[in-house]
């Protein structure tokens, strides 16, 4: 299975800030990344597809580049409600893999 | 809208069974792809297993391999796992995920609240 792993884990940074979330693969995976966004006691939402691809209703502050086995998701200016969880998923093999999160928390 | 709703989660004992469920709404149901994803109590997300829109195909992660069974009635715009052999690791909050697309490999562009399952004597 394709291992995929996040760095950091834990993220402090402040209202303002630029944010930069790195995602790495065991093994390329060309292009077929996506990134996740989930607050505590909900389910996980749909940020970034294909790598790089905005989903709809996504402000545009979201940002995702890479392919092969190193990716990043980046947040130009961070706001309040982007205190949360996020997590990269590989969709390349059958089994579709998570990182493990990164939580970013108030400085 | 889409709508996914999971139901059928509970306390069960060690080596028990349960079935989940996830009604779908919104959506051509047999066009997509779905998938079951659980979370562990405060850990993160894993993938259990994804079936095809018509139905023909499965794949499982091999933590639930011979254990867990998912299906889909697309008559009934609804999605199961069947779950046996039931560990005190497979206790987690279980969410229904829609693919974006009919084939097996996915991202998930909507999930439902989820359901929770406890494993515990």
């Amino acid at each position: 299975d394709i291992q995929m792993t996040q760095s950091p884990s834990t993220l402090s940074a402040s209202v303002g800030d630029r944010v930069t979330i790195t995602c790495r693969a065991s093994q390329s995976i060309s292009s077929w990344l996506a990134w996740y966004q989930q607050k505590p006691g909900k389910a996980p939402k749909l940020l970034i597809y294909k790598a790089s691809s905005l989903e709809s209703g996504v402000p545009s502050r979201f940002s995702g580049s890479g392919s092969g086995t190193e990716f990043t998701l980046t947040i130009s200016s961070l706001q309040p409600d982007d205190f949360a969880t996020y997590y990269c998923q590989q969709y390349f093999s059958y089994s579709e893999t998570f990182g493990q999160g990164t939580k970013v928390e108030i400085k | 809208e889409v709508q996914l709703v999971e139901s059928g989660g509970g306390l069960v004992q060690p080596g028990g069974s349960l079935r989940l469920s996830c009604a779908a709404s919104g959506f051509i149901f047999s066009n997509y792809a779905m998938s079951w994803v659980r979370q562990a109590p405060g850990k993160g997300l894993e993938w259990v297993s994804v079936i095809s829109g018509s139905g023909s195909s499965t794949y499982y992660a091999d933590s639930v391999k011979g254990r867990f069974t998912i299906s889909r009635d697309n008559f009934k715009n609804t999605l199961y796992l069947q779950m046996n052999s039931l560990r005190a690791e497979d206790t987690a909050v279980y969410y229904c995920a829609k693919g974006w697309f009919g084939n097996l490999l996915i991202y998930f562009d909507y999930w439902g609240q989820g359901t929770l399952v406890t494993v515990s004597s």
